[in-house]
Parts: structure tokens; sequence; C-alpha cells
């Protein structure tokens, strides 16, 4: 059975700093995929990262693959407050069609 | 962009009820998925349809059933609802062409 752990599980963190949500995983894979939910909303895609070494980059966030160490990273550089969301890794072993995710990690980053 | 509604964002039913949740996506998505998420357990796939009739179980797919006649419908069924089947539901849909699913707004089921 494939296990999906995020840590932490929440992340408070002040303005411009630095912080690193870790998302790691029991079972080969060479996809997984990061999601954001703001309160109340629904998801929204943030990053598909589809083989070892996958590096992908949008504004402060920046995610990264290692399929070795079954894990990724999804890297917040100089926080600000529009960033504060859940956010969620999910890994696929079936073409797409059967995502596990994690936990989630709550972010809220403080003016 | 790519639309996915669903029927409700609010529900209240009673135990034993039997409850309807519809969910519509306008690009013409050949893959359509059913979660339900609860705090700290992230989201969990109950069925996803691969096609028109066709249906397969995710992780937790009891009590629970669906149904997909038309290509851009998928509803899921709870034949007897239950408390434990108070949580927020979540309908997806991904093309055959790309890797991302893309979700509805969720339906807040509470069941009495």
């Amino acid at each position: 059975e494939l296990k999906v752990e995020q840590n932490p599980l929440f992340l408070s963190m002040q303005e411009g700093k630095n912080y690193t949500i870790y998302c790691n995983y029991s079972t080969t894979s060479d996809r997984l995929y990061w999601y954001r939910q703001d309160p109340g909303k629904s998801l929204e895609s943030l990053f598909v990262l589809l083989s070892n070494g996958a590096v992908k980059q949008e504004g402060r966030l920046m995610a990264s693959l290692d399929t070795k160490a079954r894990l990724s990273t999804l890297h917040i550089t100089a926080a600000v407050h529009d960033l504060s969301a859940t956010y969620f890794c999910a890994v696929d072993l079936f073409g797409g069609n059967m995502l596990t995710f994690g936990g989630g990690t709550r972010l809220m980053v403080k003016p | 962009d790519v639309k996915v509604t669903q029927s409700s964002r609010y529900l209240v039913k009673r135990t034993g009820e039997k409850v309807f949740l519809e969910c519509v996506q306008d690009m013409d998505h050949e893959n359509m998925f059913w979660y339900r998420q609860d705090p700290g357990l992230g989201l969990r796939l109950i069925y996803f349809s691969y096609d028109v009739k066709m249906k397969e179980k995710g992780d937790i797919p009891e009590g629970y059933s669906v149904s997909r006649e038309k290509k851009e419908r998928f509803s899921l069924i709870l034949e007897s609802a239950s408390t434990n089947q108070t949580s927020m539901y979540l309908c997806a849909s991904r093309s055959e062409n790309t890797d991302t699913q893309y979700f509805g707004p969720g339906t807040r089921l509470t069941v009495l």
C-alpha cells in the first residue's frame, strides 16, 4: 500500500523567510504532483514532476523530485502573505488516474 | 479554462437517505474522479471513470457507487448515507493528453 507523508503538517513563518515542505512516499513512482488549496476553495495544480531530478519553479515556489530517495520538496523563497494556503503532494501509480495524496501542509505566512 | 462544476456546495441529509452528488466538466475530458477530503487525511480516491459507462474502484469505494452515462457527467451515489460519510467531496477531471487533474469546488455533505 502506497503511503505519502508530508511534513510539517503546519507551518507558521514570517514574511521574507525561506522554508521547505517535504513529501516522502513509500513505493517507487516517477510521477508526483503539487497542489494548493485556499480556505473554502478547491485544489489548484502547481507542479507536475515526471522524472527523477525534475525541478520546476513558479515565482517563489520551487519543486523537485528525487525518485531514488522517494522524496519531493517544495521550497518557498522569501515568503509573502499570499502564499498562505494548504499544500498537498500526490503520487501517481496508474498513468495519472490513481493519485495518493499526502495529508497536506497548512502554511501561514505572517506579515 | 477548464471548468468542473458540482451540483451543490452544501448538502445536509439524514442517515439512511439515498444521496446523489453530480459533477459536470466542460472540456471533453475522458477521465473523471471522485474524492473525499477529511482533515489530516488529504484526499482519498473513491472511484474514477476513464470512459462512458466505465468505472474503477479507488482506495475507499465501500458505501459508494458511481454512474457515468454521458462523457461530461459523473455522479457519486451514497445508497444509504451514514454519519461517517460526512465529508467534503471533490470531483476532478483529466484529459488523456495531460497529467493534471482539474478539481471542482467541492460539496460539503453532512449526514445527521
